[in-house]
């Protein structure tokens, strides 16, 4: 069983269109996140959730929105996609926040590309 | 001054060798370190956390100096396997929470 699950794992999309990326993790953890690495392979931090609720939101575009239905889901709906959106998006989840409990599990990505 | 600083590499040296890898972050804050590793097209996966006292896991041995605010990994007995690239992870308070933030890399080459 894969512990951090996401879908789908390529998807290619025109620029202007709306798409969405399912995340689910079965490992009971408290929070998820959702990461985004750029062409240059840099990893950055965009959104976290903890039991649900929004905890961090690095100045992502508000056409981005996360929406976390319960603990073990974190999806990430991306309106009117944008050329610079094309990257591969990582969901990840850990068992909760500080020190050992940081740790990160992540999904085998999403690779985005905006035509 | 960035967040997380890694030399970017590439690092490639022969099978057997010993290499280390150094990382410098910008919150005197931090409390949490980790070293991840990432292979080519899959996801970044955790190598080993960094205690204050220093710990060894085989070959793999980390580092911390708060004072300094420094971070090292050294690998010794390098196998081709170790290539990779090792990312160098640190935790900061954003918003409500806490949040992992990542280095930007550094790439080893290991050949026989």
């Amino acid at each position: 069983d894969t512990a951090v699950s996401q879908t789908p794992k390529y998807l290619v999309t025109q620029m202007g269109n709306d798409k969405s990326i399912k995340c689910e993790q079965n490992l009971g953890h408290d929070t998820m996140y959702w990461y985004k690495q750029d062409s240059k392979k840099f990893l950055k931090i965009m959104f976290s959730y903890n039991n649900k609720e929004l905890i961090i939101n690095e100045t992502v575009p508000n056409r981005f929105s996360p929406k976390s239905p319960d603990k073990a889901h974190l999806n990430l709906h991306i309106n009117s996609l944008e050329l610079g959106d094309s990257a591969v998006y990582f969901c990840a989840s850990s068992q909760g926040q500080g020190s050992t409990n940081e740790k990160l599990f992540f999904g085998s990505g999403t690779q985005l590309s905006v035509l | 001054r960035k967040e997380v600083e890694q030399d970017p590499g590439p690092f490639n040296v022969p099978e057997g060798a010993t290499v280390a890898f150094n990382c410098t972050y910008s919150n005197s804050a931090s409390q949490s370190f980790f070293w991840y590793r990432q292979d080519c097209r899959k996801e970044p996966k955790l190598l080993m956390s960094v205690y204050s006292s220093g710990n060894e896991d085989g070959r793999f041995t980390a580092q911390l100096n708060r004072a300094s605010q420094y971070i090292s990994l050294l690998i010794r007995d390098s196998k081709l396997s170790d290539s990779a690239t090792y990312l160098c992870v640190v935790n900061i308070r954003g918003g409500a929470g806490t949040a992992l933030i990542f280095g930007k890399g550094t790439t080893l080459s290991v050949s026989s």
